[in-house]
């Protein structure tokens, strides 16, 4: 079974500042994938940021990065120097692998509305 | 040149009646989806096709139903529908040996 917990529903930032949006997860398979989603306003579902479990070092685009901790079964986004248009829902999900890639089924967190303020 | 496209955008219809929502991507993937996100923001897979061949079916009422003619379109087709079907439907695809899913931009059903 595969779990994602996201304990934040709402975070606030001022703009410029560094965030960090939690996500633990739960799987019994050895090799998975998380990503990080954003949902502004707008509804679309944006892809930022990829974590394979072997990988060895944590992810980077841009102002993302995930903080992987595997033994902690964490994969915290932190969004450097935000700004306003940070302001969205944020998804973190996981897919697992182990059977292979063909199913690809994504289970997702409930999400964390991140708002920026000026 | 949309990744994946989904029409229509909007949709509201009254309770009881059959509709469709379509979904086609152009980035050669084999493997379709579609999610259902509640008015709580929760995204749950309902369907998969791999190369039109039905992979994931999650438990969905069968008044759903979905359709892939080829590897490019997977259509999904409510009957009936209640009101508690209102929610926003994404389409996406993901590609054999790319692990992340393209989406697309949803469908919002409103059931009256």
């Amino acid at each position: 079974a595969q779990k994602i917990t996201q304990t934040q529903p709402g975070m606030f930032v001022q703009e410029k500042e560094a965030v960090t949006l939690d996500c633990t997860y739960d799987t019994s398979d050895p090799s998975y994938g998380l990503f990080w989603y954003k949902q502004p306003s707008s509804g679309e579902m944006i892809f930022l940021i990829y974590q394979g479990s072997y990988d060895q070092q944590n992810a980077t685009e841009g102002r993302y990065s995930l903080n992987f901790q595997k033994a902690r079964k964490s994969a915290n986004l932190v969004i450097s120097a935000s700004q306003l248009g940070d302001s969205a829902m944020y998804f973190c999900a996981i897919l697992p692998k182990d059977r292979g890639s063909t199913l690809g089924r994504l289970y997702f967190g409930r999400g964390t509305q991140l708002t920026v303020w000026p | 040149d949309t990744a994946v496209s989904q029409t229509p955008k909007y949709l509201v219809t009254q309770m009881g009646n059959d509709k469709s929502i379509k979904c086609e991507q152009n980035l050669g993937h084999d493997t379709m989806y579609w999610y259902k996100q509640d008015s709580k923001k929760f995204l749950k897979i309902m369907f998969s096709y791999n190369n039109k061949e039905l992979i994931i079916n999650e438990t969905v009422p069968n008044r759903f139903s979905p359709k892939s003619p080829d590897k490019a379109h997977l259509n999904l087709h409510i009957n009936s529908l209640e009101l508690g079907d209102s929610a926003v439907y994404f389409c996406a695809s993901r590609g054999q040996n790319n692990y992340g899913y393209t989406f697309g931009s949803g469908t919002r059903l409103t059931v009256v």
